[in-house]
């Protein structure tokens, strides 16, 4: 069965920190796809990456990074230096090849102060 | 492009009142589908749409129906409302399946009091 673990409910931290937000998922699949989504105080669900399972490379866009590791399971974002405008709650999602669903993770609250 | 749009964003209703929420996109997306987000979860799917005419369910489809008769549009209706039901309601659509980027709308704020 599929499932998205993300044990961290909430990081508080200080601007220009850097943040790392945890995402471990479960899949009997070998092929499958893992996302991550921002879903800023205003509500909506914004898009940030999407994975596919044979790609081990990790990604850098801008601030942002993720880092895939299929020997533990694990799909984590890093923010480099940390900004208020990256409050938001966080969502990791999985969806295994040939299904119709997607499944998501709890979400982290990361909370940026000035 | 407008992209995946909800209407309405908030709508109050009382117990055993039903009511349609609406979801049009325009990307020509083929699977559309619907969540629900509870306060301090992730979202949870109610029901999807693999092209016009054809519907599955979800994880938590009870209490809810859905029809698809044309490629923009999704409506999902709430029966006999119930406060378990208060909750935040995302449409959502892909061109292919879910391992394909999903977009999603703004959102419905329910309160079922």
């Amino acid at each position: 069965a599929q499932k998205v673990t993300q044990a961290q409910t909430e990081i508080s931290v200080v601007e220009k920190e850097d943040v790392t937000l945890d995402c471990v998922y479960e899949t009997r699949d070998t092929t499958y796809y893992l996302f991550w989504y921002k879903q800023p105080p205003s509500g909506e669900l914004v898009f940030l990456i999407r994975r596919n399972s044979f790609d081990e490379q990790n990604e850098i866009s801008g601030r942002y990074s993720w880092n895939f590791q299929k020997s533990t399971s694990s799909f984590n974002f890093t923010i480099t230096a940390s900004q208020v405008v990256d409050s938001a709650v966080y969502f990791c999602a999985l969806s295994e090849n040939n299904t119709d669903k997607l499944i998501f993770g709890t979400g982290t609250r990361l909370q940026v102060f000035p | 492009n407008a992209g995946v749009t909800q209407t309405p964003k908030f709508r109050i209703l009382k117990i055993g009142q039903s009511m349609t929420l609406q979801c049009t996109q325009d990307m020509n997306h083929n699977y559309m589908y619907w969540y629900r987000q509870d306060p301090g979860m992730g979202l949870k799917l109610i029901y999807y749409s693999v092209g016009a005419g054809i519907t599955d369910k979800g994880e938590v489809p009870n209490g809810y129906n859905v029809s698809r008769s044309t490629t923009e549009d999704f409506p999902l209706r709430l029966e006999l409302a119930a406060p378990s039901q208060t909750s935040v309601y995302f449409c959502a659509s892909s061109y292919y399946r879910a391992v394909d980027t999903q977009y999603f709308g703004p959102g419905t704020r329910l309160t079922v009091l």
